[in-house]
């Protein structure tokens, strides 16, 4: 069974400029989440889905990220215009029905310059 | 917010050395998760703790719940270099169902 596939792995872009980030879930997972890891730091919750609804994204920046999850399978994360603070890991993970094992992608590394 | 506090942050050993790290809170959880993330992979999951005062041991791996469920630790007996990574907590309650993260302790391990 395929897991979470995150792409692109590695990006870097000059500040000023928007970025998306890709995540496909495990067949079958209904709630996927982004997060945030910077440097030497456990991830950070930004926005949660249960299918198509985004049911937490009260620590989502609203001013410059967005995201979206057509039809409750794949989901976008996407952030216009980018900071040199965004510079981290962007996670994707999915789960069964809400809480229990969270499966993670590889992660999408982003570098602001 | 529930927050979780790991200790230590870093720890650097040599291969047969035992080990402890810690996760503690001052809110109640009910569950804990322990996660293993390697550089450049996404964490996975390790082991889930659900009752207080629960022991689950996996190969050379011992995970304890607090009786109070506030805290948990994670034991490692012999550590080898592929268990170098770094160990997450994860706590879901108050609440909410949302795995709430730590800030990890990066260990390595040394041949």
């Amino acid at each position: 069974e395929a897991g979470v596939v995150q792409s692109p792995r590695y990006k870097i872009i000059e500040k000023k400029q928007p970025v998306a980030f890709w995540c496909n879930p495990i067949s079958g997972h209904n709630t996927l989440y982004w997060y945030l890891q910077n440097l030497g730091q456990g991830p950070e919750l930004l926005i949660r889905y249960e299918n198509e609804e985004a049911v937490d994204d009260s620590q989502l920046p609203k001013d410059r990220f967005s995201a979206e999850r057509l039809k409750g399978v794949d989901s976008t994360l996407k952030i216009q215009p980018a900071e040199l603070g965004d510079s981290a890991v962007y996670l994707c993970a999915s789960s069964f029905l809400g809480p229990g094992e969270l499966f993670f992608g590889e992660g999408s590394r982003l570098t602001v310059l | 917010t529930q927050l979780l506090e790991q200790s230590p942050q870093f720890l650097s050993i040599q291969e047969g050395e035992n080990l402890t790290v810690y996760c503690n809170s001052s809110s109640v959880f009910s569950s804990l998760q322990w996660y293993r993330q390697e550089p450049g992979e996404g964490p996975v999951l390790l082991v889930t703790v659900v009752t207080g005062g629960e022991v689950k041991k996996l190969k050379r791996l011992t995970f304890q719940f607090g009786d109070a469920r506030k805290d948990s630790s994670l034991h490692i007996t012999a550590a080898q270099p592929g268990d170098t990574g770094l160990y997450l907590c994860a706590g879901v309650g108050g609440g909410s169902y949302i795995p709430t993260f730590g800030r990890g302790t990066s260990l390595i391990v040394h041949p």
